[in-house]
């Protein structure tokens, strides 16, 4: 299996412009998680979604980010306008609930830079 | 609501030194517990969980942990570090029942020196 993988790995942008990370869980899976990590805060859960539907969005910042997963292989996590306090590197990660446990398996992340 | 303490930031220990990161967490229901390690400019990786059964837990690379119930302690050992062990690591706790949001610490950073 090739894992959780996210697009781009780096991205810089200058603020006010619109930023889209990709995801693309392991097959199977059916939870998916946005995270950030930022010095200050460390991780914080954003938003996770079950069967393609969000579940819990209480970590979304503000009404500038966005998550959709139109499927079960996709999600997107946007953020319009982008702000340089957003600069993080935010993770996805996926799950399949089952008797071993809640594992959540990780993708590299995207180091995002807001100049 | 469940909360994740890791009592030391970072954690500099010598090579082939033995080692321990601490982990306490608070919840109200049952949990399940694991360790992260997150080496330089990459995701995390699991490296042990604590589901049920017996209380010590080995993991990758030659880490265990032993979960406490009495003590809601998960510390994680390795009884000699290497070099390639530098890495930040994180402990979770997720409820058994319910959501499945992790709840993470703050990390522990682990250097190892020659």
């Amino acid at each position: 299996d090739a894992g959780v993988i996210q697009s781009p790995r780096h991205e810089v942008t200058e603020m006010g412009q619109e930023v889209t990370l990709r995801c693309k869980p392991i097959s199977g899976h059916d939870y998916l998680f946005w995270y950030r990590q930022t010095m200050m805060r460390g991780l914080e859960l954003l938003i996770y979604f079950n069967n393609n539907v969000p579940i819990d969005d209480s970590g979304m910042p503000e009404d500038r980010f966005s998550a959709k997963m139109p499927n079960a292989s996709f999600s997107t996590l946007k953020i319009q306008p982008s702000e340089p306090r957003d600069s993080a590197v935010y993770f996805c990660a996926s799950s399949f609930r089952d008797r071993e446990g809640d594992t959540q398996y990780f993708g590299p992340g995207t180091r995002l830079t807001v100049l | 609501a469940q909360s994740v303490t890791q009592l030391d930031s970072q954690v500099p220990v010598f090579e082939e030194a033995p080692v321990e990161l601490r982990c306490n967490y608070s919840s109200s229901v049952s949990v399940y517990l694991f360790w992260y390690v997150q080496y330089p400019n990459q995701g995390l990786q699991l490296l042990l969980k604590y589901l049920s059964g017996s209380t010590l837990v080995k993991g990758i690379n030659g880490f265990e942990a032993e979960f406490n119930k009495s003590q809601t302690s998960f510390h994680l050992r390795k009884p000699s570090v290497h070099i390639s062990d530098t890495a930040e690591y994180f402990c979770a706790v997720t409820k058994i029942q319910g959501a499945q949001k992790l709840v993470f610490g703050q990390g522990t950073r682990l250097t190892i020196n020659p």
